[in-house]
This record gives C-alpha cells, sequence and structure tokens, in this order.
C-alpha cells in the first residue's frame, strides 16, 4: 500500500537557518504530493503541493520538487523564521484515491 | 467562508459515555474525513466519505460511528467513550482527490 516516510524530528535550528526535511513515499500510480504544516493548538493547513513529476510546490518561502525517479518530496527553505516553528507533515493522495496518507510529522523549532 | 468548522472545542467524558463531535463545511465539497491525532503516531483516519450517501471505514474505525447528514455535514459518534479514544480529532474536507482542509480541531479526554 501507500506509504509516506519523513525524517523524524525533533529538529531544532537558529534562526535565518537552511531547512530541509526529507520525505519519500511509496505509492502505486501517479499521486499528488503535499506538505501540511501545523502550528501549536491548530489544525493543519495546506504549505504547498506538486501534483505529477518534476512539479516544484512553492509558498512562503519553502519549496519542494516532486522527484519520480528517487520517489522524494523534500521540503526546503533558505532561511528559517522563530515564526516557521510547527510541526510539518508531508502526504500523498489525490487523484481517483480519495484519501491522503500521511507521514508521521517532523517537529520544527526556531530559535531566535 | 468559515471554511471547516467543528465542535466542540473541547470535551471531557467518562469512559462509557457517548457523544458526536459536529463537523460542517462551507466549500461545497463532496469528500470528508474524520482523523484522529496521537503523539508521535501521526493522522489516522477514522472513516471518510467520498460524497454524499456513502461512508467508509478507515485506517481506525472501532468504537466510532459517522453519518453524512448532507453535503455540508459529517459527525462523528463515540458510543461508548474508552480511554483509548482520548485525542485530538480533526475533520477535513476536499474536491474529489484534491488538497483536504482542516477543521480546528476537538480535543478530547477520556477518564
Amino acid at each position: 500500500g501507500d506509504s509516506v516516510t519523513q525524517m523524524e524530528g525533533p529538529v531544532t535550528l537558529s534562526e535565518e537557518a537552511f531547512l530541509t526535511i526529507n520525505c519519500t513515499y511509496t505509492a502505486t500510480g501517479y499521486p499528488s504530493l503535499f506538505w501540511y504544516v501545523q502550528y501549536p493548538g491548530e489544525g493543519l493547513q495546506l504549505l504547498l503541493k506538486a501534483t505529477k513529476a518534476d512539479d516544484k510546490g512553492s509558498n512562503k518561502g519553502f519549496e519542494a520538487t516532486y522527484r519520480k525517479e528517487t520517489t522524494s518530496f523534500h521540503l526546503e527553505k533558505g532561511s528559517v523564521q522563530v515564526s516557521d516553528s510547527a510541526v510539518y507533515f508531508c502526504a500523498l493522495g489525490g487523484g481517483s484515491n480519495y484519501k491522503l496518507t500521511f507521514g508521521k510529522g517532523t517537529l520544527l523549532t526556531v530559535n531566535p | 467562508n468559515a471554511g471547516v468548522t467543528q465542535t466542540p472545542k473541547f470535551q471531557v467524558l467518562k469512559t462509557g459515555q457517548s457523544m458526536t463531535l459536529q463537523c460542517a463545511q462551507d466549500m461545497n465539497h463532496n469528500s470528508m474525513y474524520w482523523y484522529r491525532q496521537d503523539p508521535g503516531m501521526g493522522l489516522r483516519l477514522i472513516y471518510y466519505s467520498a460524497s454524499e450517501g456513502t461512508t467508509d471505514k478507515g485506517e481506525v474505525p472501532n468504537g466510532y460511528n459517522v453519518s453524512r447528514l448532507n453535503k455540508r455535514e459529517f459527525s462523528l459518534r463515540l458510543e461508548s467513550a474508552a480511554p483509548s479514544q482520548t485525542s485530538v480529532y480533526f475533520c477535513a474536507s476536499s474536491e474529489f482527490g484534491e488538497e483536504q482542509y482542516f477543521g480546528p480541531g476537538t480535543r478530547l479526554t477520556v477518564t
């Protein structure tokens, strides 16, 4: 079945550091890929998505590229801020599959 | 647009009590979902409704029932609450396989 593996946290960075959160997937067919962010005490919000191979999703300075050859969708940001502290979830799904499969989440803490 | 709304925000139950979690969306989405989130477990799908009039089990359906009341509303019922059902519950909606939009969650404690 479909599965998502993302790097275990927690990840602690200083402000303005470079961020990478790794995400790899196993899926049949051609899924869409998503990154969601969850701020403390809130629900999940869609951060970015990519619907086909080589697509790059981007939002709020975050980027991720859909790499079919390595089955990966790593999240990157060039310079993190304290306000980026949150839990980040990688997910796959879309198309005729109504369900999303989530990774277990990565807690990011950014210190001033 | 309120998006996805959930009630209540917090609830404390005693073992064996029942309750219904309510969810409504105003985005005219066809598909709706119920998840639970536990520390270290990520999100697990309890039930989903691909379209009005259909419901299907997800990964962890035991101890829960759902009702798709109409296109807007999807409720989750705990008939006899157990401490293992202490969790944060999220409702979500989507348009046929596109990205899902989440509500703010219900924090449930069963003592």
